[in-house]
């Protein structure tokens, strides 16, 4: 059964750089079926997509982050990463990596998730 | 950007009672529109997917329908287990957008 599973501090301080590794396992980062997505809520509020990376390298971010995310892709330890730059208050949320299911345009969801884990942004 | 509306943003009802809930697309979205279930302090959980087809495991009273930019999720008879917040989000093109949410809860 896919596991997802999130790692890295809990704790950042204003100005630094967040850093997330996604770790897959029970089934392979380097499916044709899927791209690999990093997803945010801040406490006590909505979703937020971050950005998605392909096995290949291939990614696209959200407008919102443009600027000072990447994410990528270690297809030999099936993981996948998230940088945050320039963070402030605002960036502190539950960060999730998930699956998005693309082998069919029509069905194209977050069909898989880790089980999130909380990044505060303090000095 | 495509932004998604959500009514209500809460309500109340009694387990056996029918519930809808609402989704808009501020654009055509065509039937790329998924809904999700989180429950305080879990994981967001995936329901339905393009509009319409029940993700594996979910029970039946759960159904989803529209197309376009009007969208409904409807609970046939809410069980116990169904109070939470419900998440539509839209695919059909980047930024990946959700829905504010609507908050199930328990009369």
């Amino acid at each position: 059964q896919l596991q997802l599973q999130e790692s890295g501090p809990g704790l950042v301080r204003p100005s630094e750089t967040l850093s997330l590794t996604c770790t897959v396992s029970g089934g392979s980062i380097s499916s044709h079926s899927y791209f690999w997505s990093w997803i945010r809520q801040p406490p006590g509020k909505g979703l937020e997509w971050i950005g998605s990376v392909y096995y290949t390298g291939n990614t696209y971010y959200s407008p919102s982050f443009k600027s000072r995310v990447t994410i990528s892709v270690d297809t030999s330890k099936n993981q996948f990463s998230l940088k945050l730059n320039s963070v402030t208050a605002a960036d502190t949320a539950v960060y999730y990596c998930a699956r998005r299911w693309i082998a069919v345009a029509e069905e194209d969801h977050f069909d898989s998730w880790g089980q999130g884990t909380l990044v505060t942004v303090s000095p | 950007d495509i932004q998604m509306t959500q009514s209500p943003s809460s309500l109340s009802a009694s387990v056996g009672d029918r519930v809808t809930i609402t989704c808009r697309a501020s654009q055509s979205i065509s039937s790329y529109l998924n809904w999700y279930q989180q429950k305080p302090g879990k994981v967001p959980k995936p329901l339905i997917y393009t509009a319409s087809s029940l993700q594996s495991g979910v029970p039946s009273r759960f159904s989803g329908s529209g197309s376009g930019t009007d969208f409904t999720l409807t609970i046939s008879s809410l069980q116990p287990e169904d109070f939470a917040t419900y998440y539509c989000q839209q695919s059909h093109s980047p930024p990946f957008t959700f829905g504010p949410g609507t908050r199930v809860e328990i009369k």
